[in-house]
């Protein structure tokens, strides 16, 4: 079973700095897919920027970016310029490729963004 | 607008009293599923289904039932509440590949009292 460790239960940065949370997952799959999910006090799920395992090209949204290291398992999201409305709780997670299979979550990062 | 509708909210109830939570989507989704998030522990599979009358236990499925009648619903059912179900519920859905992204409801808050 795939597991995702997510060592980093709480993180702080201030405004305009940057950020990376960490993620490690364990899996015997060589294709898959990696998510990285923000949830703010709303409580809302929001998909934050997906990887490809065969992809080797580090996946970009605006400010935010992965660094994906395959033979190590490793997958961090680097917050750029951080702006007051990224503090939340933030997940790692895993899925397999192919027919639809659970999200495998990490335990989750909560991200302070200080002035 | 494409959306998972879950209702309610917020649930506060009893030990033992029968309570469903409802689930809908309107993007044809064939993939959904039930997590649940607990601090600590993250978002963890009750159930999950990948077509109408398909449904399969996920990580802890104990002391859930779910049903898929027609592809857009998925209700959860807790016949018999305890507290240690209190917790914030999440439905799911997605397309069947695995690179699709999971939509998700605004999640349930329960309070089993």
């Amino acid at each position: 079973a795939q597991t995702v460790t997510q060592s980093q239960p709480e993180m702080s940065v201030q405004e305009a700095e940057t950020v990376t949370l960490s993620c490690t997952y364990d899996t015997s799959e060589s294709d898959y897919y990696l998510f990285w999910y923000k949830q703010p006090p709303s409580r809302q799920m929001i998909l934050v920027i997906r990887q490809e395992a065969y992809k080797q090209q580090n996946a970009t949204e605006n400010r935010f970016s992965v660094n994906f290291q395959k033979a190590a398992k490793s997958f961090s999201l680097k917050i750029s310029d951080s702006q007051l409305g990224d503090a939340a709780m933030y997940f790692c997670a895993y899925r397999s490729a192919g027919t639809a299979s659970k999200l495998t979550f990490g335990t989750g990062t909560r991200l302070q963004v200080t002035l | 607008e494409a959306q998972v509708t879950q209702n309610p909210r917020y649930l506060i109830t009893v030990t033992g009293k029968k309570l469903t939570v409802t689930c809908s989507q309107n993007m044809n989704h064939e993939y959904m599923s039930w997590y649940r998030q607990d601090p600590g522990l993250g978002l963890r599979q009750i159930y999950y289904s990948m077509n109408v009358e398909v449904t399969d236990k996920g990580d802890v499925p104990e002391g859930y039932k779910v049903s898929r009648k027609e592809k857009r619903n998925f209700p959860l059912i807790l016949e018999s509440p305890s507290p240690n179900q209190t917790s914030l519920y999440f439905c799911a859905s997605s397309f069947l590949t695995g690179v699709e992204k999971l939509f998700f409801g605004s999640g349930t808050q329960l309070s089993v009292l």
